[in-house]
């Protein structure tokens, strides 16, 4: 059966520090993989997906940026956090030619301080 | 704009009572519809729905779309306070992406 990771669980980071979010999939072989955020108050916002190793599309300008270096691994990250950064991140991953039933990760609680 | 609109926003019931909750949608080129429990973490998977009128059901959950009037409906029969979450609604478009909405959170009373 497939299982997606996510680290860390929660972090807390100052404001225009560095940060990376990882996450990973087993049990499946060439992934869709995506990162949301979901800020309080508001839906899950889609940030990237890739559909292969180094292919990432971004949704949404901004100072996040993401990474596919192996099939299985998705890395979110930023040089310079801002307030607005904070919110929970969710890692999805899906079948390759069945884009829209995604499983989501454990996530990630990002406080920017 | 793809836009994705859920009611009622927050819902508190007793145990046992049957409740229906609505999604509607204006999505370019629609391609499907979704529904997810979201407890303390991360959304789970209950349905996903391409075809107009045709029932999904899993135990006291059941949903249906409808493509003409561009909503969808979730029930849940006999409630427990383990229904206790969010319920999101998402409808996926031509670029393979999904678009969500804020959901509605469902508090389920003993």
């Amino acid at each position: 059966s497939q299982t997606i990771h996510q680290w860390p669980a929660t972090l807390v980071q100052p404001v225009g520090s560095p940060l990376s979010l990882e996450c990973t999939v087993e049990g499946t072989s060439n992934p869709n993989l995506y990162w949301y955020r979901q800020a309080a108050g508001r839906g899950l916002q889609l940030l990237f997906y890739s559909v292969g190793i180094g292919q990432i599309s971004s949704e949404v300008p901004q100072n996040l940026s993401a990474s596919r270096p192996q099939d299985r691994q998705f890395i979110l990250s930023s040089k310079k956090l801002l307030l607005s950064d904070s919110g929970f991140y969710l890692c999805a991953w899906s079948r390759t030619g069945v884009p829209y039933e995604q499983y989501f990760g454990p996530g990630t609680r990002l406080t920017v301080t | 704009e793809d836009k994705v609109v859920q009611s009622p926003l927050s819902l508190v019931v007793h145990e046992g009572d049957t409740v229906t909750l609505n999604c509607s949608y204006e999505v370019t080129n629609f391609r499907s519809l979704l529904w997810y429990k979201q407890e303390k973490k991360a959304p789970t998977f209950l349905f996903m729905l391409t075809s107009s009128g045709i029932e999904k059901k899993s135990g006291r959950l059941s949903s249906i779309l409808d493509k003409k009037e561009l909503f969808s409906i979730l029930n849940i029969t006999a409630t427990q306070t383990g229904d206790s979450a969010v319920y999101l609604c998402a409808v996926g478009g031509s670029q393979g992406n999904l678009i969500f909405g804020k959901g509605t959170k469902l508090s389920v009373k003993p």
